[in-house]
């Protein structure tokens, strides 16, 4: 296994447009997460999978966000006519429920940049 | 409820040197703690992580941390920096259903030749 992968890397888009972003978590992990950092903060928690089940969002998540994970595998994450306070990096991570635990493993991120 | 405060977003030291990363925490429940660092442009790796074992946490690139339940406090120490250890450093607190992380803003270290 690999470890999370993130794509894209990278995404620079026009105000107003929208973007989805993919993540690929640990094959054996049961849950997934995404996070949004910002410029000089800590990664803030948007949402959470359990297999396929989102079972918490956080207020940060806008009407203009939504996040899938159809098949409790790769989870998209997309934002609908996107602002320029939406720039940042979106982080994805994954873990075993059955290990609370432990750590998250995360990916390198897709950094968004809002034009 | 949880989150954690680190104290100094830039920190500065000469190779060879003490590195020494506050952390401070609140918790209402007893706290699960973290430490993780990031490179540019790249996710968060963990450090080492407290569970209420041992006081004191070993975790990888020799860095260590000391839990002062008395202190509320999780600093990260490492006897002697190296230039690889120029990074940013996040201290985190597990929410008290498991279910995410709150983290504090982050602390820069530079390491100086």
């Amino acid at each position: 296994d690999t470890g999370v992968s993130q794509d894209p890397r990278h995404k620079i888009t026009k105000r107003g447009q929208n973007v989805t972003f993919r993540c690929d978590p640990i094959s054996e992990h049961n849950r997934l997460y995404w996070y949004r950092q910002t410029l000089g903060q800590g990664p803030e928690f948007l949402t959470y999978f359990q297999n396929e089940a989102q079972l918490e969002k956080s207020r940060l998540l806008s009407d203009r966000f939504s996040a899938e994970r159809p098949k409790g595998s790769f989870s998209t994450l997309e934002i609908q006519r996107t602002e320029q306070g939406d720039s940042a990096m979106y982080l994805c991570a994954s873990s075993l429920a059955e290990t609370p635990f432990d750590g998250y493993t995360f990916g390198s991120g897709t950094r968004l940049t809002v034009v | 409820a949880q989150s954690v405060t680190q104290l100094g977003s830039h920190v500065s030291v000469s190779e060879g040197a003490l590195v020494l990363l506050r952390c401070n925490y609140s918790s209402s429940v007893p706290p699960y703690l973290f430490w993780y660092v990031q490179y540019p442009n790249q996710g968060l790796q963990l450090l080492l992580k407290y569970t209420s074992a041992a006081t004191l946490v070993k975790g990888i690139n020799g860095f260590e941390a000391e839990f002062k339940k008395s202190e509320t406090s999780f600093h990260l120490t490492k006897p002697s920096a190296h230039m690889s250890d120029a990074a940013e450093y996040f201290c985190a607190v597990r929410g008290y259903n498991f279910n995410k992380f709150y983290f504090g803003s982050g602390t820069k270290l530079n390491v100086k030749p």
